[in-house]
């Protein structure tokens, strides 16, 4: 199973909205739903964002936001803020009870 | 209070196993999967495999069918990942992060597929 594709690095400045793409194939992101977003600050633990495509669980801010059109999902995050900066990362099911996650982008908050 | 605890970081000869252990607590332990993901230096997250103690199942990468093990003890609310054959390659965080089982079309429960809590992780590193 391979990675999927997500771009190496964006940027933005304070209070614009950015766009993280993630890219898989029909085989995960486009056979199911079951996408899920992940902030990796260095030295602490990940934490979920987007849970199926587009959920939010309860605790994380309305800036985040996910969505999914056939193989490609993506994560919005609007009024960027200096914490913001961070590595993300998309997860997707692959099936036969697997999972494959993103390469990871880094998020830089000019 | 939801708390993952794994074990501490552990240094391994090329050839030899380790052993990584992460410990539950705040909720039903036959309530989750537990998965294990890893993460080499300066490189992104790699999904290792997980297992459901409710199902006695355990499900891993094609990356690591040969060499891990992942088990789930429920009497001590403990998940293990045993990596054998270590090799350099394998330096790198090593996080336990667990996943709620949900239900669907009644009482049945399901991998809800996305990690809600992650422990802190356990660095291992192989050098000779």
């Amino acid at each position: 199973q391979s990675a999927l594709t997500q771009p190496a690095s964006v940027s933005g400045s304070p209070g614009q909205s950015i766009t993280i793409s993630c890219t898989g194939t029909r085989s995960d992101i486009g056979s199911f739903n079951r996408v899920s977003w992940y902030q990796h600050h260095p030295g602490k633990a990940p934490k979920v964002l987007i849970y199926d495509a587009s959920e939010r669980p309860s605790g994380v801010s309305i800036r985040f936001s996910g969505s999914k059109s056939v193989n490609t999902a993506s994560l919005t995050i609007s009024g960027l803020q200096a914490d913001d900066e961070a590595d993300y990362y998309c997860c997707s099911y692959a099936g036969a009870s697997t999972l494959v996650f993103g390469g990871g982008t880094k998020l830089t908050v000019l | 209070q939801v708390q993952l605890v794994q074990s501490g970081a552990e240094v391994k000869k090329p050839g030899s196993s380790v052993k990584v252990s992460c410990k539950a607590s705040g909720g039903t332990f036959s309530n989750y999967a537990f998965n294990w993901v890893r993460q080499a230096p300066g490189q992104g997250l790699e999904w290792v495999g997980a297992v459901v103690p409710l199902f006695g199942t355990s499900t891993l990468a094609e990356t690591f069918q040969d060499r891990v093990t992942i088990s789930a003890d429920e009497s001590t609310s403990t998940s293990y990942m045993e990596l054998n054959r270590l090799t350099s390659e394998d330096t790198a965080m090593y996080y336990c992060a667990r996943e709620t089982l949900v239900p669907e079309a009644g009482d049945l429960l399901i991998q809800s597929w996305f990690f809600d809590y992650w422990g802190q992780g356990t660095l291992v590193t192989v050098s000779s």
